[in-house]
């Protein structure tokens, strides 16, 4: 599988406060993606990265920012948590026709 | 992209052949389907992809009708270890968004 990790793997942090996750691949793939999965609701995409500083809004952006400066770190930015931001995040990436993505072991983060 | 209809759970046993369809009535002549799944709490997992003529590989088959309105993910000998939530997504070949429904909860039983 392709060398692709997220960090940290567990967060609990406090409402206001900002949180940075990380997502770094080693395959040199362009593509990088950021979900959110919650119970009853699947993965939605929150941003994606379709090159370096080539970044695009998902379906679930609002509260979210991203980054991406080198083709292998993609971060995913939470400029003031809140609660409803509590979720299992995911970050995914892909090359050439997008066939395959490759997925995270997920960040479960929790905003108290 | 397309939008797809899958059931929300289905069942099969062990050592059976399970068939999970996927409805994509408005697909149009462009567009891939492709097979995510997701075994709890992992992150989801690529199976395979195909556009008009059937495909298979070392993990499943997918069986595309030829109006290429459904289609059929196949796994041959379903174990324990294939309950999953399978996700069935439409895409365009050029469209590097890809976006998941909420898929089908498959469970394989003893």
């Amino acid at each position: 599988d392709a060398g692709i990790t997220q960090s940290p793997r567990h967060k609990v942090t406090e409402t206001g406060t900002p949180v940075t996750l990380r997502c770094h691949q080693t395959e040199n793939h362009r593509y990088m993606y950021w979900y959110r999965q919650d119970p009853g609701h699947g993965l939605r995409l929150i941003h994606y990265s379709y090159g370096v500083k080539d970044t695009d809004k998902g379906e679930v952006s609002d509260g979210y920012s991203v980054s991406r400066s080198k083709t292998e770190d993609f971060l995913l930015t939470l400029e003031s948590a809140t609660s409803s931001q509590t979720s299992v995040y995911f970050c995914a990436s892909g090359g050439g026709n997008v066939e395959k993505l490759f997925f995270g072991s997920g960040t479960q983060l929790s905003v108290l | 992209d397309a939008k797809t209809t899958q059931p929300t759970s289905m069942d099969c046993a062990e050592g059976r052949a399970a068939n999970l369809p996927c409805n994509h009535s408005t697909i149009s002549g462009n567009e891939y389907v492709y097979w995510y799944r997701q075994i709890h709490s992992q992150g989801p997992q690529y199976i395979i992809h195909g556009l008009k003529n059937n495909e298979t590989n070392e993990m499943a088959s997918l069986i595309i009708t030829e109006d290429r309105k459904s289609s059929t993910l196949i796994l041959p000998h379903a174990t324990l270890r294939d309950t999953a939530v399978y996700y069935c997504i439409v895409r365009i070949g050029s469209n590097y968004k890809l976006t998941f429904g909420k898929g089908t909860l498959l469970t394989v039983n003893p």
